[in-house]
């Protein structure tokens, strides 16, 4: 009953490092999101998945990359972190891109 | 582009008391809207999901409208209590596409004993 979950919780990351978090369903969603959450800005898409094999942008997908190569992981880089990148990310998942949405814990990224 | 606003960003209620969450959203072809609530330092928590023919869904205390034609939906919440404070985010999947959600930035709730 685990739902979506993110991994790890909380990153402390100097700039130009990199790192990958790691999202995880067991819903058999196909849809699968990544979102940043920033105080007064709301969530905004950055990639997404419609499946197994695919991804694509979002709103914001400048500095980030991701890959879905299981159909219940969709992965998030950071190839050369930035302050700019110090955010809340959220993965999401979805049975199809018009069903109910569902969100993992978050995770909080700082970038110094 | 989808704009979502929720308006007031803010609100406090004494315990006890009936209150409605707005939100608006500018373009009406949508799949469907969904009520999320945000606890500090939490992720989101689905609430109700209305679908773009339904005209409103319930769920224990809350109620959901959507008005699709004018762009509005409502989250009515009785009897409010303190466990209700939180941060409560409206979201649309529009038609055209990737079919992902819109958010508007959330209408803090305090509920005060």
């Amino acid at each position: 009953n685990a739902g979506v979950t993110q991994t790890p919780k909380f990153r402390v990351l100097k700039t130009g490092q990199s790192m990958t978090l790691l999202c995880a369903q067991d819903m058999n969603h196909e849809y699968m999101y990544w979102y940043r959450q920033d105080p007064g800005m709301g969530l905004r898409l950055i990639h997404y998945s419609v499946g197994e094999g695919t991804t694509a942008k979002g709103e914001v997908p400048d500095g980030y990359n991701v890959s879905r190569l299981k159909k219940q992981n969709f992965l998030l880089g950071l190839e050369s972190a930035a302050p700019s990148q110090t955010s809340v990310y959220f993965c999401a998942s979805s049975l199809t891109g018009s069903t109910e949405a569902f969100f993992g814990q978050g995770t909080r990224l700082t970038v110094v | 582009k989808q704009e979502v606003t929720q308006i007031p960003a803010a609100l406090s209620v004494p315990e006890g008391e009936n209150l409605v969450l707005n939100c608006s959203f500018t373009d009406s072809a949508i799949y469907n809207l969904q009520w999320f609530r945000q606890d500090p330092g939490k992720g989101l928590t689905s609430l109700l999901l209305i679908q773009s023919s339904q005209r409103e869904q319930t769920s224990g205390r809350l109620n959901a409208s959507l008005d699709k034609s004018s762009g509005r939906s409502t989250l009515y919440i009785a009897a409010s209590q303190p466990g209700d404070s939180a941060t409560y985010l409206c979201a649309v999947v529009q038609r055209t596409g990737a079919n992902n959600l819109f958010f508007g930035t959330g209408t803090r709730l305090t509920v005060i004993p």
